[in-house]
Parts: C-alpha cells; structure tokens; sequence
C-alpha cells in the first residue's frame, strides 16, 4: 500500500530533551515536507526537501532540524523542544517535478512539557 | 489580508444534501488548487487536484476552479455521514519549493 508513515504518533517529553519524529515513504517520491498544525493557524511549512540532501526552510523553520540521507526518509529533529513546539506534526511527500500534490502521513502527536 | 480565507464552519446538513464549501484567495500566482479532507486525529487525505480554472469531477465530488474570481469550490453530492470531516483547500503558485497554503479548514457535519 502506497502511503507515508510517521513514528512515533504519541510522545510527551519534557523541555530540552532532545527528540526525532521519523517519517518514511514508499512512493519514491521526490518531494517531502513537514508542516505543523495548531487550532487557529492551520497548516503551516516547517522544512521540505527536493531530493536527497537538498533541503530547506518553510515558513516555520526554527527550533527544528532535517535530514534527508535516503530518498524515502525525511526525520524531523527537535535539539531542545520548548513548550510552544507542542503541536501536531505532519509528514508530506509528492512526485515533485510537473506533480504539485502532496501526501500526507497520519500525524504526530507532540507534547512538550 | 490573509492569502487563502476558508469559512470555518460549522455546517452541518441532512444526509443526501448536496454540500457547498469554498475558499478565496487573493495570490493572482496560485495555479495548482487541492482540496484534502481530514477526520479527527488523522492526516489529511487528498480528495481533489487541480490545475487553473475548470471543474473536475469524481464520484459524488465535483471541483470547480475560477481564477478570474481567486475563488474555488467542492461540491459533494448526496452527502453521506461518513463525509463528516474537516475539509482543507490548499493552493500552489508552481514554485520550486513546491509550497501549499491552506485554508484553515471547514467543519463539516452530515446528519443520518
């Protein structure tokens, strides 16, 4: 089945403590992004990826780190969660090139307290 | 002004209702326009995509795009309960950043 899966979808974890939020696709997409969610304002771009190690800044980026080594994976770092990155947290990936949509995967649920 | 506005809702309706939502824009750029539902606690999933103005249909779902108007809607014909979600526009300008801008979304209620 063609999707994209994100891991963990739960986590609590306390200010400072260094966290990664994995996601990985079988579509051999060439596009990957993650956004944040929050009551109020929506959907919004915290890092996408062209292709393996090119990456860059949405419109969210700080706090967070990337990394994208291998086509299908695209982890979302966390070197010292605060309290306002409490959030829920999507992983998208698209065929890139002439294709504009995106996938998204099923989310992850942040809490930092 | 806000580059995509999209009425929160809610709305709610009888089942069989045919059910209107929309999104304006104001970025003349967007070109690339999608409409993804998403149920509580869950990813949004992609329902529509299109590209200009234009309508597309599929199934009970019919996408119209009007550019000239920065105006686009989804139609759902014969409404189910199971179509109870929240419903996101969202819209690309073709850059090469691949970036959406999405509505905030439409509670959508389909009553048995």
């Amino acid at each position: 089945e063609a999707q994209v899966t994100q891991n963990p979808r739960y986590l609590i974890t306390v200010t400072g403590k260094k966290l990664t939020v994995t996601c990985s696709q079988n579509m051999n997409h060439e596009y990957m992004s993650w956004y944040r969610q929050d009551p109020g304002l929506g959907l919004r771009q915290i890092y996408y990826s062209m292709n393996v190690e090119v990456t860059d800044k949405g419109d969210v980026p700080e706090g967070y780190k990337v990394s994208r080594k291998e086509k299908r994976n695209f982890p979302l770092i966390l070197e010292s969660p605060s309290p306002n990155q409490t959030s829920l947290y999507f992983c998208a990936s698209g065929p890139g090139g002439a294709s504009y949509e995106q996938y998204f995967g099923p989310g992850t649920r942040l809490t930092v307290t | 002004q806000k580059e995509v506005e999209q009425d929160p809702g809610p709305l709610s309706v009888p089942e069989g209702a045919i059910v209107s939502l929309n999104c304006t824009y104001s970025n003349s750029a967007f070109q690339y326009f999608m409409w993804y539902r998403q149920y509580s606690r869950k990813g949004p999933e992609l329902l529509m995509y299109t590209y200009s103005s234009g309508n597309k249909e599929d199934g009970r779902f019919t996408a119209q795009v009007d550019k000239s108007s920065k105006y686009i809607s989804l139609f759902i014909r014969d409404s189910q309960p199971s179509d109870s979600a929240t419903y996101l526009c969202a819209m690309s300008n073709g850059g090469s950043n691949y970036k959406l801008t999405f509505g905030k979304g439409t509670l959508l209620t389909v009553n048995p």
